[in-house]
């Protein structure tokens, strides 16, 4: 579990303000992905990756910013941060295409004021 | 896209006794159907997963069961412990290839 780190595990922003949230794997899993979790909605994907400097949206990505220069980071950004990305955001990865499981960091908690 | 819906959304069960949670799913083109338990405050780790080439799939006292004529699965927990006390998620990899999640089950093990 210590191969995949998220960094801050709390933070909290004032409606406005740029805010990065970082994830650090040491696996060199090839797929990354970013998720935000708030109750009755489970886990919804925002971005993943399938290999440095390959990124995708996924089902939530508007207001949020995503690049992956490394294979072993992949920050987050919400540009300009809203009350309603005050949410547990859960960064994963996985080894490839064909081998499924996904493992997920320990989560940041993002609060909006 | 995909979209899992997920039954209960709690549950509470007897220590011992078995629980089921089911999820339902709407693409057909769906291959892969983990399960995900998360602990209180803890990130959600992989329990059990099956493939859509496989009715059912075993790891000791937890199960998962697949009928992709109905697109629904089940995870079946027996001889419930107290530890088993979690949130469970079901998700789906449809034909985009990425996980949707079901909202969960918060299941309950009374002593």
């Amino acid at each position: 579990d210590a191969g995949i780190t998220q960094s801050p595990r709390y933070k909290i922003t004032e409606t406005g303000r740029q805010v990065t949230l970082m994830c650090h794997q040491t696996w060199s899993h090839s797929y990354m992905f970013w998720y935000r979790q708030d109750l009755g909605h489970g886990l919804r994907l925002i971005y993943y990756s399938a290999a440095a400097d390959i990124t995708d949206k996924g089902e939530v990505p508007d207001g949020y910013v995503v690049s992956r220069s490394k294979t072993e980071n992949f920050p987050l950004t919400l540009e300009s941060a809203t009350r309603s990305q005050t949410s547990v955001y859960f960064c994963a990865s996985s080894v490839d295409r064909d081998r499924d499981e996904q493992y997920f960091g320990p989560g940041t908690r993002l609060t909006v004021t | 896209g995909e979209n899992v819906e997920q039954h209960p959304s709690t549950l509470s069960v007897q220590e011992g006794d078995s629980a089921v949670i089911k999820c339902t799913y709407s693409d057909s083109a769906s291959n892969y159907f983990p399960w995900y338990k998360q602990e209180l405050g803890k990130r959600p780790q992989l329990i059990i997963d099956i493939r859509s080439n496989v009715g059912e799939k075993k790891d000791q006292r937890i199960a998962v069961t697949l009928n992709k004529t109905a697109k629904h699965f089940s995870l079946h927990i027996t001889e419930t412990q107290p530890e088993d006390s979690a949130v469970y998620f079901c998700a789906a990899r449809g034909f985009d290839e990425k996980l949707t999640f079901g909202t969960g089950t918060r299941l309950t093990i009374i002593p």
